[in-house]
């Protein structure tokens, strides 16, 4: 089936501790997001790429890293200077930056203990 | 920067009638795109519906029409012959049509409405 993958479903973390967010699609899609979702809000961009070796912050981008080093593969690290990372973390990609039309992953639910 | 607004937290309607979801935007661009998501408790968002800016004709999917007043910046989502399946958090959302700029890729999210289906 082709799609968008997240893992892990639930994560855990540690104060001072960095985690990685895994996201992969096999839709062959040129660009990939990573957006974040409190209560009672809407999705917020944290970062996104539109080519391999290529990505650009979003809106709040700070306390966050991310690669792509592969076209299937958009990974997302919450460092430990995001203070407060508790949120659901989706990722989605489009075809283009031209294709405006995004498709979203299952998500991940980042908690921080 | 452009701004999305869905005024009604929360709505219900009684299964085989119809709903009607706002949603109002501000933007100064000519050129956009509107979308509707549904977000299941699965939390898993999935496309309803879309719509450009430059087209007259409201979107239509199967059960799923959209009323778009570009003049009003209205975007309002009905769903007829609601189904227990519809019960969701429905999130209208905007995008720029000018890809030039770095940015204009985003998709700007309103606050969503919790929709609930009566049986």
């Amino acid at each position: 089936d082709g799609g968008i993958t997240q893992s892990p479903k639930y994560l855990f973390r540690k104060e001072g501790q960095n985690v990685t967010l895994s996201c992969e699609q096999n839709l062959n899609h040129d660009a990939m997001y990573w957006y974040r979702q409190d209560p009672g809000q809407g999705l917020r961009l944290i970062y996104y790429s539109q080519i391999v070796n290529d990505f650009q912050k979003g809106d709040i981008a700070e306390g966050y890293s991310v690669s792509r080093e592969k076209k299937e593969s958009f990974p997302l690290t919450v460092t430990s200077a995001q203070k407060n990372p508790t949120a659901f973390y989706l990722c989605a990609s489009s075809l283009a930056v031209v294709q405006e039309t995004q498709y979203f992953g299952p998500g991940t639910r980042l908690l921080v203990l | 920067a452009q701004t999305v607004t869905q005024s009604q937290p929360e709505m219900s309607v009684q299964e085989a009638e119809t709903v009607t979801l706002s949603c109002t935007y501000d933007t100064s661009e000519s050129d956009y795109y509107l979308f509707w998501y549904k977000q299941p408790p699965s939390r898993q968002m999935i496309l309803v519906i879309r719509q450009e800016a430059y087209k007259q004709q409201n979107a239509t999917e199967n059960r799923f029409s959209v009323n778009f007043q570009k003049a009003a910046k209205s975007f309002s989502l009905k769903i007829s012959d609601s189904q227990l399946g519809d019960a969701a958090m429905y999130f209208c959302a905007y995008r720029s049509a000018l890809i030039s700029n770095f940015g204009n890729e985003k998709l700007t999210f309103g606050t969503g409405t919790r929709l609930t289906i009566i049986p």
